[in-house]
């Protein structure tokens, strides 16, 4: 079965600037978590989705943002870029909540902001 | 504070020896710890650890929880240039609202040299 997919697979874009990063979770898993990488803190928790509610939040500003589809695809939307955004972001997705151990991951979309 | 605390950072050994890798924990209400390698992008699951005492394995690979020390371990035995990963160690909580997004250790950088 197709894994998670993540696009595009990578992006620049400069600071002040908005993204949208987009993530289709594996057919049937109607939750999709997203989480940043970057060397410094390592992973962290952004928000995860549930049929399209926002069921848990991470600690990140209100300029990060998401939103799931009826068909659970997941977009997530960065406004305002700082250059402090570049990272890795990853999204998972699993079939129901709060089975980390059903987590499959996507293959990220790296950010750069310049 | 962080709440989940890997260790070592990075390790670098020949292949053909064992490894342990260490991740420590201090979260309110636990509710799982998961093991995940990350060779490229994609974080890949290991274990999922719920009960102490129990070992999990998977080949070369094993895990095990103590859940009154906060800790868990995981060790390879005869280990391969293929090991080489970051090796990622997660903790789940329990929220009122159901299950919270999974809190990342920074992960241990481990290298296999031939």
């Amino acid at each position: 079965k197709a894994g998670v997919t993540q696009t595009p697979r990578y992006l620049i874009k400069t600071r002040g600037q908005q993204v949208t990063l987009s993530c289709s979770p594996i057919s049937g898993h109607r939750s999709v978590s997203w989480y940043q990488q970057t060397p410094g803190q390592g992973l962290q928790f952004l928000f995860e989705y549930f049929s399209e509610t926002q069921r848990n939040k991470g600690n990140f500003p209100g300029r990060f943002s998401g939103r799931q589809f009826s068909n659970s695809r997941s977009e997530m939307n960065v406004s305002t870029l700082e250059l402090g955004d570049s990272a890795l972001y990853l999204c998972a997705s699993s079939r129901d909540r709060g089975r980390g151990y059903g987590y499959t991951f996507g293959s990220g979309t790296r950010l750069t902001v310049v | 504070e962080d709440k989940v605390v890997q260790s070592p950072l990075s390790l670098v050994v020949h292949e053909g020896d064992t490894v342990t890798l260490n991740c420590s924990y201090e979260v309110t209400n636990f509710r799982s710890l998961l093991w995940y390698k990350q060779e490229k992008k994609a974080p890949t699951f290991l274990f999922m650890l719920t009960s102490s005492g129990i070992e999990k394995k998977s080949g070369r690979l094993s895990s095990i929880l103590d859940k009154k020390e906060l800790f868990s371990i995981l060790n390879i035995t005869a280990t391969q240039t293929g090991d080489s990963a970051i090796y990622l160690c997660a903790v789940g909580e329990m929220s009122g609202g159901g299950a919270d997004g999974l809190t990342f250790g920074k992960g241990t950088h481990l290298i296999i040299q031939p």
